[in-house]
């Protein structure tokens, strides 16, 4: 599976756009990008994926690059709520492969 | 509508001690089933996943073990716990046979080896 590139921190105002990039340059044809996020000291929530298309869904919009080498996730009005460790992954489609979770990046939704 | 139930949602245990944790799906079938543990400050490690019952693929060799006596029952196993094995359990799903299906978490099992 390709490999992703995120920051590990931002900060973001509260009640503004929070975009959060992730380079997937090596990312082949068959491979999704996922991206979830993780409040502190409870499980990984599914915010949204997609293949090449953009995606929008009630949590946020994921926006693919054309080349799709990569993405930004966009959460259109942040909440205090948001705060959280997000995850950019990328998995081709097909398998039974478990998601390979890496080091994230730690959403600060400032007030 | 889905939901993944995991039990206990904390346990202390000693070391030397036996550990079972459950985990069950409903609403589905056939579900593509996984363990996950998170180690304090460290990031989610695969640990287990199953196709099916009686299918279980191993990630990462340790102490652990994993069954699935029912289609949408997971249990992660030990015989004798070491200190190392403290951390956040996570169980998870997926439909099985649909290949862009995200995985959904369960709230996890949080261990402390003493």
């Amino acid at each position: 599976d390709a490999k992703t590139t995120q920051p590990t921190s931002m900060d973001c105002a509260e009640g503004r756009a929070a975009n959060l990039p992730c380079n997937h340059s090596t990312i082949s044809g068959n491979e999704y990008v996922y991206w979830y996020r993780q409040i502190h000291s409870q499980g990984p929530q599914y915010i949204i994926h997609g293949l090449k298309n953009n995606e929008t869904n009630e949590m946020a919009s994921l926006i693919i690059t054309e080349d799709r080498k990569s993405s930004t996730l966009i959460l259109p009005h942040a909440t205090l709520r948001d705060t959280a460790v997000y995850y950019c992954i990328v998995l081709s489609g097909g398998g039974a492969d478990g998601l390979t979770f890496g080091k994230g990046t730690h959403l600060i939704i400032q007030p | 509508s889905q939901t993944i139930h995991q039990w206990p949602a904390t346990l202390v245990q000693p070391v030397g001690s036996p550990l079972s944790l459950e985990c069950t799906v409903e609403g589905t079938s056939n579900p593509n089933l996984y363990w996950y543990r998170q180690a304090a400050g460290r990031g989610l490690q695969l640990l287990f996943y199953s196709v099916g019952i009686g299918q279980i693929s191993s990630e990462v060799p340790q102490n652990l073990s994993a069954s699935r006596p029912q289609d949408r029952q997971f249990i992660l196993s030990s015989k004798k716990l070491l200190l190392s094995d403290s951390g956040f359990y996570l169980c998870a799903w997926r439909y099985g046979g649909v290949g862009n299906s995200p995985l959904h978490f369960g709230n996890g099992t949080r261990l402390t080896v003493t």
